[in-house]
């Protein structure tokens, strides 16, 4: 069964710090794909990123970057630098191939960016 | 403008009355997908569709109804609301299976009394 744990809850960091959002998940699926999305206070769900299982190639995009690794089953994002508008709910999802392209949300991770 | 639509936006309603909420997508997708979200849960489907006149259940798809007539619209209807579906919902749409990104309506924030 496929399952994404995202274990913090709740994080706040001052202005300027980095932030790193841990998702951990489980599948038996050997390819599969895992995404980021982010929740800002308007409610809507915005994509940042979707990786598949056979490239553990780190990536980065501007302040974001993330950190996939197939050994620990961890797709784990950083902010750098943090902004206010960087406060928002962050999703972490898992999507199996073959599968009816569902996707299984972890519970989310509120980040509070304090100036 | 790419965007998926759905409405209403907010909705209050009372037990037993039947509602639909709409979902329209411009970008020709063949798949599209319903979500709730609820505090300490995240996000489940409710229902699927992979193309029209093909439809699923997600995870939690008691209580709730789907049809997919058309290629661009994917109401989901509840013949007789509970309190228990007081939820935020989300519509989804992709290009097709084989795990494409899904790109989110701006969801729709349902209480039923």
């Amino acid at each position: 069964a496929q399952k994404v744990t995202q274990a913090q809850t709740e994080i706040s960091v001052v202005e300027k710090e980095d932030v790193t959002l841990d998702c951990v998940y489980e599948t038996r699926d050997t390819t599969y794909y895992l995404f980021w999305y982010k929740q800002p206070p308007s409610g809507e769900l915005v994509f940042l990123i979707r990786r598949n299982s056979f490239d553990e190639q780190n990536e980065i995009s501007g302040r974001y970057s993330w950190n996939f690794q197939k050994s620990t089953s961890s797709f784990n994002f950083t902010i750098t630098a943090s902004q206010v508008v960087d406060s928002a709910v962050y999703f972490c999802a898992l999507s199996e191939w073959g599968g009816a392209n569902n996707l299984f949300f972890g519970t989310g991770t509120r980040l509070t960016v304090i100036p | 403008e790419a965007q998926v639509t759905q409405n209403p936006r907010y909705l209050i309603t009372v037990t037993g009355k039947k509602l639909t909420v709409t979902c329209s997508q411009n970008m020709n997708h063949e798949y599209m997908s319903w979500y709730r979200q609820d505090p300490g849960l995240g996000l489940r489907q409710i229902y699927y569709s992979m193309n029209v006149e093909v439809t699923d259940k997600g995870d939690v798809p008691e209580g709730y109804k789907v049809s997919r007539k058309e290629k661009r619209n994917f109401p989901l209807i509840l013949e007789s609301p509970s309190p228990n579906q007081t939820s935020l919902y989300f519509c989804a749409s992709s290009i097709g299976t084989g795990t494409r990104t899904q790109y989110f309506g701006p969801g729709t924030r349902l209480l039923v009394l």
